[in-house]
């Protein structure tokens, strides 16, 4: 079953424009992860957040978590063409085992 | 990029064939996924190893076999291809699990007719 949902599935906005994707998850976690997929590739790790941590950049990423609502959310700021991609939130099953379950993922359109 | 190379990486196949798909890393990491991607449905973990010898079962493991007789190859078969196993597989590998980030390879495209 899937530990984490995006949400909106879909998003399209012009370049320049912040981006921002939301995950729940269902239940305890030690991490989160977000990965971007380009279309036809495989997945790229672009940030890992832990549970004990609230926010986190990474150049124009910026990762919230709140453990409380067992949700997440990646923002994009001042979007380019190249973030064009699908984005999927990972998380681990809080004990250790079976590896990262991942979510639907957001299709992201970045219009120029 | 991380050393992951999937072989072969479009194959289209019948119903009933046997199928293996094989995934080499050069990273020597300790722990690797096989995962299958799917419309609808996100990555779903089918089997993951971690370490020579050791694997155990994911979400989605019937259908599936896994194999790694040595830390840089581990290899996914399907037994007897199902059109249900039509997919893109994902192999995937870490240094540490679940607390680590994960390398992808290019993904196998699979086609069961």
């Amino acid at each position: 079953s899937q530990q984490g949902e995006e949400d909106p599935q879909a998003l399209s906005i012009q370049e320049g424009e912040n981006a921002t994707m939301n995950c729940s998850y269902k239940t305890s976690i030690n991490n989160l992860q977000w990965y971007r997929q380009n279309s036809g590739r495989g997945l790229v790790h672009l940030i890992l957040i832990r549970s004990n941590e609230r926010e986190k950049h990474s150049g124009r990423l910026r990762v919230t978590l709140d453990t409380s609502k067992k949700s997440s959310s990646l923002l994009i700021t001042a979007s380019r063409a190249a973030d064009t991609a699908s984005y999927f939130c990972a998380t681990d099953s809080g004990g250790g085992a079976d590896g990262l379950t991942f979510g639907k993922g957001t299709h992201l359109i970045i219009q120029p | 990029d991380a050393g992951i190379t999937q072989s072969p990486r479009h194959k289209v196949t019948e119903t009933g064939t046997p199928v293996t798909l094989r995934c080499h890393q050069t990273e020597n990491h300790r722990y690797m996924y096989w995962y299958r991607q799917d419309p609808g449905h996100g990555l779903r973990l089918i089997h993951y190893s971690y370490g020579v010898k050791d694997t155990d079962k994911g979400e989605v493991s019937d259908g599936y076999s896994v194999s790694r007789s040595k830390t840089e190859d581990f290899l996914l078969t399907l037994e007897s291809a199902t059109s249900s196993q039509t997919s893109v597989y994902f192999c995937a590998i870490s240094a540490a699990m679940n607390t680590g980030e994960l390398f992808f390879g290019e993904g196998s495209r699979l086609t069961v007719l």
